[in-house]
């Protein structure tokens, strides 16, 4: 049922890009994205709804697959701020748990 | 600050001993989550409450586990007879009914020595 996340760690160098991928086995109906800095919550970043649908804010995007029950999450030209945890979620259907990902670690370095 | 709060944000205790959290969620917020989260993984869901009514419950929550969302307002997490498997990151979220985003608090760490 747990989504898995590739790769599960990623160092850069401030401004360079990152791909995050999120794959399931079960029918993605959704995905959520969330971002946690060591000792804190987990953030919010943004939900895709519908197969093909991309969204983004600042220069964080992602895309949803839903015929092949993944979802990307893209990362460009990033900033020191980026570092953290990022975790993938999907809801079960007909329930509202969110089911995370086992996270990917991305280190930021000047 | 209007988040979700979540207290104690640390709880140390010896193993056999009995804990209770609180989380006071967004108001307004119909719904709210408990999660656990250990060292390295993504939270795992424990137990889902839509105002006052617990509507969903993980195979994880054993029976020394107990959650309550009395008016449906704040909830509290019981464990009883801790064990030190019971260590982790207790987090608590809560979302308006219809709205996906779930908000998180910044969770309660409990130690079992």
């Amino acid at each position: 049922q747990q989504p898995v996340q590739s790769p599960q760690a990623v160092i850069l160098r401030e401004g360079e890009d990152a791909v995050i991928n999120c794959s399931s086995s079960k029918a993605l109906y959704s995905v959520h994205w969330y971002r946690q800095k060591h000792g804190e919550a987990p953030v919010f970043l943004m939900i895709l709804l519908k197969g093909g649908e991309q969204k983004g804010h600042d220069k964080i995007s992602a895309s949803f697959n839903e015929k092949k029950q993944q979802s990307s999450l893209y990362l460009t030209a990033s900033q020191l701020s980026y570092s953290g945890t990022y975790f993938c979620g999907r809801i079960i259907q007909g329930a509202q748990k969110l089911v995370f990902g086992q996270g990917t670690r991305l280190t930021i370095n000047p | 600050d209007t988040g979700v709060s979540q207290n104690p944000r640390h709880k140390i205790t010896k193993r056999g001993q009995n804990v209770t959290f609180r989380c006071d969620p967004i108001s307004e917020h119909n719904r709210l989550y408990w999660y656990r989260q250990t060292l390295g993984q993504g939270p795992e869901f424990l137990t889902y409450f839509q105002n006052e009514a617990q509507l969903e419950k993980s195979r994880l929550l054993s029976d020394r586990f107990s959650a309550e969302r009395p008016k449906g307002s704040f909830s509290t997490l019981e464990i009883q007879r801790t064990e030190q498997g019971d260590s982790a990151m207790y987090l608590c979220a809560s979302s308006p009914v219809g709205y996906n985003e779930q908000f998180f608090g910044p969770g309660t760490r409990l130690t079992v020595l």
